[in-house]
């Protein structure tokens, strides 16, 4: 089944330390998203990614960082530097790319962050 | 003002009944209208798009209102398992996509 796939479903970050939430989808979609979600709020945009090796800051990219060295694949690394990670974390992609892009987005099931 | 506004609600109705959720934008450049489903603690699901001309799936019917800047949901014949927080996503093409905060419906047996 083609989908999207977010790992680990939870995770737990020590003070001063960095982590890596993976993301990965088999629906050959180019364009890669990730979304941080707090409580009772909208999703927020912290990266995004529209062809293998170019990505771009979303509105919240402080203390965040991407690649996208695989169409596959769109790991992000939540750094020390990002003071309040704790949130839902939601990876997403879609078809089409440029500004006739009009198509809706899917998503993982999600990545709950924590801090120990 | 919010880029997209939703009322929070939570909206308790019974089943069977019809609901109807609106969504205000402020950009009048944008292209493309959604609603997602999101239960608690999952992922967004995309549940429609939003035609100018509306469309209708099943029990939902969709609106789009460019002039005054709002789309809506309507939900008929309710049911319990309805109950979820119905998100309306605004794009202005390209990769500029506004998740509203959402409407919280419980629909009751």
């Amino acid at each position: 089944d083609g989908g999207i796939t977010q790992s680990p479903k939870y995770l737990f970050r020590k003070e001063g330390q960095n982590v890596t939430l993976s993301c990965e989808q088999n629906l050959n979609h180019d364009a890669m998203y990730w979304y941080r979600q707090d409580p009772g709020q909208g999703l927020r945009l912290i990266y995004y990614s529209q062809i293998v090796n170019d990505f771009q800051k979303g509105d919240i990219a402080e203390g965040y960082s991407v690649s996208r060295e695989k169409k596959e694949s769109f790991p992000l690394t939540v750094t020390s530097a990002q003071k309040n990670p704790t949130a839902f974390y939601l990876c997403a992609s879609s078809t089409g790319t440029g500004r006739s892009s009009n198509q809706p987005q899917h998503f993982g099931d999600g990545t709950r962050l924590s801090i120990l | 003002r919010k880029e997209v506004e939703q009322d929070p609600g939570p909206f308790n109705v019974p089943e069977g009944a019809t609901v109807a959720f609106n969504c205000t934008y402020s950009n009048s450049a944008s292209q493309s209208f959604f609603w997602y489903r999101q239960d608690c603690r999952k992922e967004p699901k995309l549940l429609m798009s939003v035609y100018s001309s509306g469309n209708e799936d099943g029990r939902f019917t969709a609106q789009l209102n460019r002039a005054s800047q709002y789309i809506s949901l309507l939900i008929r014949d309710s049911k319990l398992s309805d109950s979820a927080t119905y998100l309306c996503v605004v794009s202005t093409g390209g990769f500029k996509t506004i998740f509203g905060a959402g409407t919280r419906l419980f629909v009751k047996a």
